[in-house]
């Protein structure tokens, strides 16, 4: 079985920090996944990395996945309250390529 | 497009009631898939499906059943509902492109059972 881990479990900080939250396994997956929840919303996927060691920017966020396709962290500049939520990881796996198994989260609360 | 959507958005069982989740989406999507999400434990995959009339299990299939007909829905049902199904559930659906799909689910069906 897939196991996805992610720390910090919660992580609670004022605007204007800098954060870095992690995803790790002892799996190799082919893809791995972030997404972004609010309360009492559904996820919405913030980016997908496929290749070992790619690193990718979404404005202040900024995405890497591990050289050997079993980790991957998420920095975030200058953290705004607007960027509170849980953050989750999920890595694909399964006969297609398509189940996904997502990790805890880490729930981040940006403070004004 | 309204993307995925699912109803109810709140239910209350009884143990041994049964009850039917319903998803949609208007994506033309191949496949879609069922989650429950608990605190602390994410989402865990329930049953999939890669296309009409094709369902396969998860990871935490034991009390729900599914179903495929159309493209469009994929309803969820719980035979007889226990305690410990009381959780948040979510649908999601994306196409069976290969990597990078993105997943879009919908906004959950908060389910309880006394």
């Amino acid at each position: 079985t897939q196991l996805l881990e992610q720390s910090p479990q919660f992580l609670s900080i004022q605007e204007g920090e800098n954060l870095t939250v992690y995803c790790n396994s002892s799996s190799v997956f082919s893809s791995l996944q972030w997404y972004r929840q609010e309360p009492g919303e559904g996820p919405v996927l913030l980016v997908t990395v496929v290749t070992g060691g790619e690193v990718k920017k979404l404005k202040r966020l900024t995405f890497q996945f591990g050289d050997a396709r079993k980790d991957s962290s998420l920095h975030i500049t200058a953290a705004q309250p607007g960027d509170t939520g849980l953050y989750l990881c999920a890595g694909a796996g399964g006969d297609y390529g398509q189940n996904f198994v997502f990790g805890p989260g880490t729930r981040l609360s940006v403070l004004p | 497009n309204a993307g995925v959507t699912q109803t109810p958005k709140f239910q209350v069982l009884k143990t041994g009631q049964s009850m039917t989740l319903q998803c949609a989406q208007d994506m033309n999507h191949e496949y879609m898939s069922w989650y429950r999400q608990d605190p602390g434990m994410g989402l865990r995959l329930i049953h999939y499906s890669v296309g009409a009339g094709i369902t396969d299990q998860g990871e935490v299939p034991n009390g729900y059943n599914v179903s495929r007909s159309t493209t469009e829905d994929f309803p969820l049902r719980l035979l007889s509902a226990a305690p410990s199904q009381t959780s948040v559930y979510f649908c999601a659906s994306n196409t069976a492109g290969g990597l990078g799909d993105t997943q879009y689910f919908g906004p959950g069906t908060r389910l309880t059972v006394l």
